[in-house]
């Protein structure tokens, strides 16, 4: 089992430019989230898909938007990069089971704005 | 909104010295609370999942336990390979699955 997996793993990107980071989850897994995390701090949920629907978003702007297709893969796109977009985004896989769910991570996509 | 807040923030560990993290947590209600594993630019991973206070759960020289405001990760007779930062976080009954992570404990473990 590969787990989740992340591509690319680092990325330099100009300021005002668009960005599209992609996410295979866990084999057997239905749910991708996306969290974005500062250094020195946890992790920021951004949304969550599944059943290629955005089911729940955290306090991010529209410029952040994702997709995820019948594979159950997914992706995040960052529009107008700002200085302050620069983060590791980490994609998350679980279950849409009943009860609470572990949430496997990606190694992450490192994102430098210059 | 759910907050979970971790303390210390950072903490200086000899090898073999014991010590506890702490997480203190909010939540309308829990449907279960998290540790993770982060070192340095890789991706979290799962450590325990705690559901209810009371609860314990142990894996090498981990122990996470679990009350209704706050969880503690015990490291027993640390190793410098236990030095990561450990993160806490909480999932709702009505978060659809979403975490709410704390800052973090850095730990450095001193051989």
């Amino acid at each position: 089992d590969a787990g989740v997996t992340q591509s690319p793993t680092h990325l330099i990107k100009t300021r005002g430019q668009q960005v599209t980071l992609r996410c295979s989850p866990k084999s057997g897994h239905d749910t991708v989230s996306w969290y974005q995390q500062a250094l020195g701090q946890g992790p920021q949920f951004i949304f969550q898909y599944y059943e290629e629907e955005e089911r729940q978003r955290g306090n991010f702007p529209d410029r952040f938007s994702g997709h995820q297709f019948p594979n159950y893969s997914s992706e995040l796109n960052v529009n107008a990069l700002l200085l302050g977009d620069s983060a590791l985004y980490l994609c998350a896989s679980s279950l849409a089971a009943g009860g609470a769910t572990e949430a496997f991570f990606g190694q992450g996509t490192r994102l430098t704005v210059v | 909104e759910d907050q979970v807040t971790q303390s210390p923030e950072a903490l200086r560990l000899q090898e073999g010295e014991s010590s506890s993290l702490n997480c203190s947590y909010t939540v309308s209600g829990l449907r279960g609370l998290f540790w993770y594993r982060q070192d340095p630019g890789k991706g979290p991973e799962f450590l325990f999942t705690l559901y209810s206070a009371g609860e314990e759960k142990e894996k090498e020289r981990l122990k996470a336990t679990l009350t209704k405001k706050e969880s503690f990760l015990h490291i027993t007779a640390p190793k410098p390979e236990d030095s990561a930062t450990y993160l806490c976080a909480v999932q709702a009954t009505l978060g659809n699955n979403r975490l709410a992570f704390g800052k973090g404990n850095q730990v450095v473990v001193i051989p």
